[in-house]
């Protein structure tokens, strides 16, 4: 078992429509938690960063963090054709913060 | 600002080679992250240089091996090419606090044939 577990997908919604991405995790000594998106032949790009658990707005984007359950999540409200990527959630323990464990990415296709 | 910056792109190697691929972090940056992206695997930390050390390393092979220069450039070397190292590779650069927000590169791009 994957020490980061996300559905590949892939997710395909109207545009305008909410889209709910998720994470689990199984190592309880993680604390910061990342989401990334990818667009096809470029790196991954940091679009959300919260540390332990609670809920972080920016904009159309909101991640929310579940220790407890450990489980993770990204909202996107409004969702626009442009936001057609992969996202990839990531993870890292306090005292090895550049080594990020990510899931495998979910595919999401906003259809216009 | 320029951002990291990744060479050569794509290339093509034969098994039992090695590739040297190399990273420029954003200026300012000390911390540099290698990972490697495959369709199975996903994003796989390789290593992590700061200030010239390597701080961090995953779990791979002694054939993947890297080093950091004193202007924070980096390069990674692979080396007796397997078909399974086809991959991208990604770097990341991140400033020397506390926080380990990293900025990717574009990715080089390995076909082993």
């Amino acid at each position: 078992q994957k020490e980061v577990e996300q559905d590949p997908g892939p997710l395909s919604v109207p545009e305008g429509a909410i889209v709910s991405l998720n994470c689990t995790y199984s190592n309880s000594a993680f604390q910061y938690f990342m989401w990334y998106r990818q667009y096809s032949r470029k790196g991954p790009e940091l679009l959300m960063y919260t540390y332990s658990s609670g809920n972080k707005e920016d904009g159309r984007f909101t991640a929310q963090v579940d220790k407890s359950s450990k489980y993770i999540s990204l909202f996107i409200r409004d969702s626009q054709p442009s936001d057609s990527a992969t996202y990839l959630c990531a993870m890292s323990e306090a005292d090895s913060s550049y080594k990020l464990i990510f899931g495998s990415g979910t595919r999401l296709l906003v259809r216009p | 600002k320029a951002g990291v910056t990744q060479t050569p792109r794509y290339l093509i190697k034969t098994r039992g080679q090695q590739v040297t691929l190399s990273c420029s972090p954003i200026s300012g940056h000390r911390s540099v992250s290698w990972y490697q992206q495959t369709p199975g695997q996903g994003l796989q930390f390789l290593f992590e240089y700061f200030s010239e050390t390597q701080r961090n390393k995953g779990n791979f092979p002694g054939r993947f091996s890297g080093r950091q220069f004193s202007n924070s450039r980096s390069e990674m070397n692979v080396s007796t090419l397997e078909l399974g190292d086809s991959a991208l590779y990604l770097c990341a650069s991140s400033r020397s606090g506390e926080d380990n927000v990293l900025t990717f590169g574009a990715g080089s791009r390995l076909t082993v044939l």
